[in-house]
């Protein structure tokens, strides 16, 4: 089975602070990526699908890139309400893996 | 408005069995994928595994941790979603979400424990 990594598996930046994490596939999977985001107490929302297309309603500020086996999620400015994990999860085949998550709070 | 509702947890002993229910409003079930994502307490998500849409022959897909213990069905006329639990252990304890990756209920709890 294909293995999805992420890093950092936490960080903390400053309100207005560029950010990025990375999702990793062990195996190529096309564009086929999504980004989650959950807060706490709440199940995840989805941010991304085809590792670049925003879902509707999700601020412009976050954004996606990559294919194959390497991805980014990216918030241009951070804002106190981005305060939560963020996962990836590969949908080309199954198992539909999620990463480990990544744990973003405000410094 | 879609709306996905699930049902079903509770407290368990090891070895039993457990069905939980996903009742969708707002969409029409049979036309999408659904699948059953888990949360243990403090961990992240797990992918369990979906049902296929009608149009994609509704058949199911399963992680290797719960294949041959958990069978996902649907009953469409009833516009639930089932994800049935055999032979249960403690490491299936967690929120149980049923999701159309679009749109996710607010999840069920099951703990496995005697």
């Amino acid at each position: 089975d294909i293995q999805m990594t992420q890093s950092p598996s936490s960080l903390s930046a400053s309100v207005g602070d560029r950010v990025t994490i990375t999702c990793r596939a062990s195996q190529g999977i096309y564009n086929y990526l999504a980004w989650y985001q959950q807060k706490s107490g709440k199940p995840p929302k989805l941010l991304i699908f085809g590792a670049s297309t925003l879902q509707s309603g999700v601020p412009s500020r976050f954004s996606g890139s990559g294919s194959g086996t390497d991805f980014t999620l990216t918030i241009t400015s951070l804002q106190p309400e981005d305060v939560a994990t963020y996962y990836c999860q590969k949908y080309n085949s199954v198992p539909f893996t999620f990463g480990p998550g990544t744990k973003m709070d405000i410094k | 408005e879609v709306q996905l509702v699930e049902s079903g947890g509770g407290l368990v002993q090891p070895g039993r069995s457990l069905r939980l229910s996903c009742t969708v409003s707002g969409f029409t079930l049979s036309d999408y994928t659904l699948s059953w994502v888990r949360q243990a307490p403090g961990k992240g998500l797990e992918w369990v595994g979906f049902i296929r849409s009608k149009a994609n022959g509704g058949t199911t897909d399963y992680a290797a941790s719960v294949k041959g213990r958990f069978t996902i069905s649907r009953d469409d006329s009833k516009r639930i979603a089932y994800l049935q639990m055999t032979s249960l252990r403690a490491e299936d304890t967690a929120v149980y979400y049923c999701t159309r990756m679009t749109f996710w209920g607010h999840g069920t709890l099951v703990t496995v424990s005697s």
